[in-house]
């Protein structure tokens, strides 16, 4: 296995387009992670799902966004009429496993979103 | 909510140790993990306290206080390569899920 995985690593799109990312988490991992990050700021929670659950909606999300992880593995995160406030690192963390805490998420190496 | 202070930069010189300190508000708490993110990169995961007390590991060191409310993070023999952002993360309860600080940029200088 060689790690979390995001696709596409960068993603330039004009205001008003949807955009849909792709997180394939490490295999065994039944917790994943949606965050947002902007340049110095710490990553902003956006959502969680344990196995295909979601179990956590951050407050902060509008409705444009939506997650999906249909069959508890792979997760897509989409965002609909993009803005130019959406342009971010877009960051998916998997954690857990069969007995195993939720004490270390490791991260894919994002997604950058441009909105022009 | 939660909420999680950190200070926003720190500098030390290469040899030295420094301390980066979190103090957090939440319902729910269930631990403390501390990351390290360098420039362009990801979130690297450094450690996790469920407990008080200091676990230690190699150069780093993390310390949580739950009557306090507080943790810090202890980075000895500093590096060059130690530059770079470090998070407090809360782990909540139930869905155990993890919410970050706002980073510390720790600078390293000759």
């Amino acid at each position: 296995d060689t790690g979390v995985s995001q696709n596409p690593r960068h993603k330039i799109t004009k205001r008003g387009q949807n955009v849909t990312f792709r997180c394939d988490p490490i295999s065994e991992h039944n917790r994943l992670y949606w965050y947002r990050q902007t340049l110095g700021q710490g990553p902003e929670f956006l959502t969680y799902f344990q196995n295909e659950a979601q179990l956590e909606k951050s407050r902060l999300l509008s409705d444009r966004f939506s997650a999906e992880r249909p069959k508890g593995s792979f997760s897509t995160l989409e965002i609909q009429r993009t803005e130019q406030g959406d342009s971010a690192m877009y960051l998916c963390a998997s954690s857990g496993g069969r007995g195993k805490m939720n004490t270390e998420a490791f991260f894919g190496q994002g997604t950058r979103l441009t909105v022009v | 909510g939660q909420s999680l202070e950190q200070p926003s930069e720190v500098t030390a010189v290469e040899g030295a140790i420094v301390q980066i300190n979190c103090t957090y508000q939440t319902s729910g708490f269930y631990g403390l993990s501390w990351y390290q993110q360098h420039d362009g990169g990801a979130p690297t995961f450094l450690s996790y306290n469920g407990l008080d007390g200091l676990e230690e590991t190699g150069r780093f060191s993390s310390f949580l206080s739950r009557s306090d409310s507080y943790g810090y993070l202890l980075l000895q023999e500093l590096q060059m390569k130690d530059s770079a952002s470090y998070f407090c993360a809360v782990v909540k309860t139930g869905a155990n899920n993890l919410f970050f600080g706002t980073g510390t940029r720790l600078t390293v200088i000759p």
